[in-house]
């Protein structure tokens, strides 16, 4: 069964780094040839794609946000964890990991998602 | 603004049959047969209903359906259900600078 999890910080301040952590099952992100993007949703929004990192390791992000943004994965936990920098309150948002296959281009598996707050 | 552009809203009585556009451009939805949509319940997160234009994973009914022409999408559902009341979102790869862009959503309501 495949299912994926975030996890993070319900609260950041302004200016301050995120970090959130999906963690995989029922898939290896080291082959079957998975990769695993970041989509994220503020309230009453919607939906906007931030990274993918693809299971060679190599990585994408939106152009928008590139500056701030670092995907990166540890194979042997199972996880992708993505950092934003320089938190402002428009950053409040559903933060969602999704996985798509490799070479495919639609997100079959997504996780139920973490809400973050930014605020002082 | 959102990269694909979708209407705001749609209604359907019970039985009745929806369509919800997705229009992008020639280097989105309009490059590439890779449009898929996703079903979202409040609080819930995103389901895949159609992929690559027009497939639909298993367990997704048949009154499901997915087209395109040019450089816009469309997702109908037909013989609506109060369940099918949700947000649908359009995505489209972009290449492999952009890679994966979403529509703003579409507040569909069952009458």
């Amino acid at each position: 069964q495949v299912t994926l999890k975030e996890s993070g910080p319900v609260l950041v301040k302004p200016t301050e780094t995120l970090t959130l952590t999906c963690t995989v099952s029922g898939f290896s992100l080291s082959n079957a040839r998975m990769g695993v993007s970041w989509i994220r949703q503020p309230p009453g929004k919607a939906l906007e794609w931030l990274a993918h990192i693809f299971s060679n390791d190599e990585k994408s992000y939106s152009t928008s946000l590139k500056s701030r943004l670092t995907i990166s994965k540890d194979t042997s936990k199972s996880q992708v964890v993505l950092t934003m920098t320089n938190m402002d309150p428009v950053d409040t948002a559903t933060y969602y990991c999704a996985r798509i296959k490799d070479g495919y281009n639609y997100y079959d598996y997504w996780g139920q998602g973490t809400l973050v707050t930014v605020s002082s | 603004q959102s990269a694909l552009t979708q209407p705001r809203s749609v209604s359907g009585s019970p039985g009745q049959s929806v369509t919800i556009s997705c229009t992008g451009t020639s280097s989105d939805v309009g490059g590439y047969n890779y449009v898929s949509w996703y079903q979202q319940h409040p609080g819930k997160a995103p389901k895949l209903m159609i992929y690559d234009v027009s497939k639909r994973p298993s367990g997704v009914p048949d009154r499901f359906s997915g087209s395109k022409s040019g450089n816009t999408a469309s997702l109908t559902i037909s013989g609506l259900q109060a369940e099918d009341e949700a947000d649908y979102y359009c995505c489209s790869y972009a290449g492999s600078y952009t890679f994966w862009v979403f529509g703003g959503g579409t507040k569909l309501t069952v009458l």
